[in-house]
């Protein structure tokens, strides 16, 4: 059982298109990361989010956690292929960390 | 570049057998976290030392162990290796000793067991 589920799993979309990926839980964290992964390589921090509601914008990406501090969601405008990659929502409750099922993006030229 | 170095990059070997991997973290870290990533489970947290101190636990097995040394780097110890530790595992560190994910990767090193 995961703590962090992410949908959708896998993503092929056009250049240019919108997309939105989830990240849900029934547990409340303290904070939750966004994280792209790209083919052997480590995963790299995109954002944190820590209060309930937040939005933040990163160019072309808004993040934001939800009110409960339950689930965050990922919105990318007008996607390009240097988005391709595997997205992963992770966040800490207690001494634990909890990194989410992972959405991969495919983005076409 | 993250500025967390992992070795080796790749290694392979045989059932049975025992092996490490070592990580320097980042300049100035002092966190270190060990985490397995295999095609059906995902990226999975390990361990987490800070500065020599075992921090957190996650879903680590008894087979395998990990230290933090003086210096600040980690070796994370797997032994008696079976084909389903076949994973990535990565090492990423972190300023803080407190509960945080704003951690930093490292390239990885691909643990091949046949």
């Amino acid at each position: 059982t995961q703590l962090l589920e992410q949908s959708p799993q896998f993503l092929s979309i056009q250049e240019g298109e919108n997309l939105t990926v989830y990240c849900n839980s029934s547990s409340v964290f303290s904070s939750l990361q966004w994280y792209r992964q790209e083919p052997g390589e480590g995963p790299v921090l995109l954002v944190t989010v820590v209060t309930g509601g937040e939005v933040k914008k990163l160019k072309r990406l808004t993040f934001q956690f939800g009110d409960a501090r339950k689930d965050s969601s990922l919105h990318i405008t007008a996607a390009q292929p240097g988005d391709t990659g595997l997205y992963l929502c992770a966040g800490n409750t207690g001494n634990q960390f909890y990194f989410g099922t992972g959405t991969s993006l495919t983005v076409i030229p | 570049d993250s500025g967390v170095t992992q070795t080796p990059k790749h290694l392979i070997t045989a059932t049975g057998q025992r092996v490490t991997l070592r990580c320097s973290p980042r300049s100035g870290d002092l966190s270190v976290y060990w985490y397995q990533q295999s095609l059906d489970q995902g990226l999975q947290f390990l361990i987490q030392y800070y500065n020599g101190e075992e921090r957190a636990k996650g879903n680590i097995l008894e087979r395998f162990s990990a230290q933090q040394f003086p210096d600040l780097h980690s070796e994370l110890n797997l032994s008696s290796l079976e084909l389903g530790d076949s994973a990535l595992y990565f090492c990423a560190s972190s300023v803080y000793g407190a509960p945080s994910i704003e951690q930093f990767f490292g390239p990885g090193t691909r643990l091949t067991v046949l």
